[in-house]
């Protein structure tokens, strides 16, 4: 099983809102990642979870906070986003941090309004 | 800054034909190299990854890498229209993530 799975797939949300993204793998990878792409773009990575430690895109703002429950699960909190953030969202698992995230997932595509 | 960059395309080759992608890096220190392949509002799926010098086939794939020149390629033999994607150079080293280059269009013209 080579699947990373993500939830919602579409997100309509206003800039007063507050929703999560969830991600979720079973394939036993100890790195988990936050990407967002906007078009033509190349994805940007904004978050690392690896061995349990967090590491941050330091261009990522405030309103982007992630969550790691456990080793298998990564949820992105999101908080009066802006419609600038409008993208698609892309988990994505990796054995270590050395593939830098080998499989993603489907991705969420999120629209600010 | 490590960089890695690719020719953003459009390239266009006639189905049956080999295309032929490129990317170079910037960082001499990088140790692992990916391919990934992009649909429009998809995901990036892995096609290839490589970490020694030479070239490493699949299938209709093979990528190829020169350390000392610093670059990785990747040949697709056989080109279908179905191979018409965004093709990802991404690059990395051992306990950093990896930097992705901007991409190549590829175009399969029946």
């Amino acid at each position: 099983d080579t699947e990373v799975t993500q939830t919602p797939k579409h997100l309509v949300m206003g800039m007063t809102n507050k929703k999560s993204l969830k991600c979720e793998q079973h394939m036993g990878h100890r790195a988990m990642y936050w990407y967002k792409q906007k078009a033509k773009k190349p994805p940007e990575l904004m978050f690392v979870y690896s061995y349990e430690k967090l590491s941050i895109n330091e261009s990522v703002p405030s309103r982007f906070s992630p969550e790691c429950p456990n080793s298998s699960l990564l949820n992105l909190h999101l908080h009066a986003l802006q419609p600038e953030d409008s993208a698609l969202y892309l988990c994505a698992s990796s054995q270590d941090n050395r593939a830098g995230g080998t499989y993603f997932g489907p991705g969420t595509r999120l629209t600010v309004t | 800054q490590k960089e890695v960059e690719q020719n953003s395309g459009p390239l266009s080759v006639p189905e049956g034909a080999i295309a032929s992608l490129n990317c170079t890096y910037s960082d001499r220190g990088s140790q692992s190299f990916f391919w990934y392949r992009q649909y429009s509002g998809k995901s990036p799926e892995l096609i290839m990854f490589i970490y020694s010098n030479g070239d490493k086939e699949d299938g209709r794939f093979t990528a190829q890498l020169n350390k000392a020149s610093q670059y990785v390629s990747l040949l697709i033999r056989d080109s279908q229209p179905s191979d018409s994607a965004t093709y990802l150079c991404a690059v990395g080293s051992y306990g950093q993530n990896f930097v992705f280059g901007p991409g190549t269009r590829l175009s399969v013209l029946p």
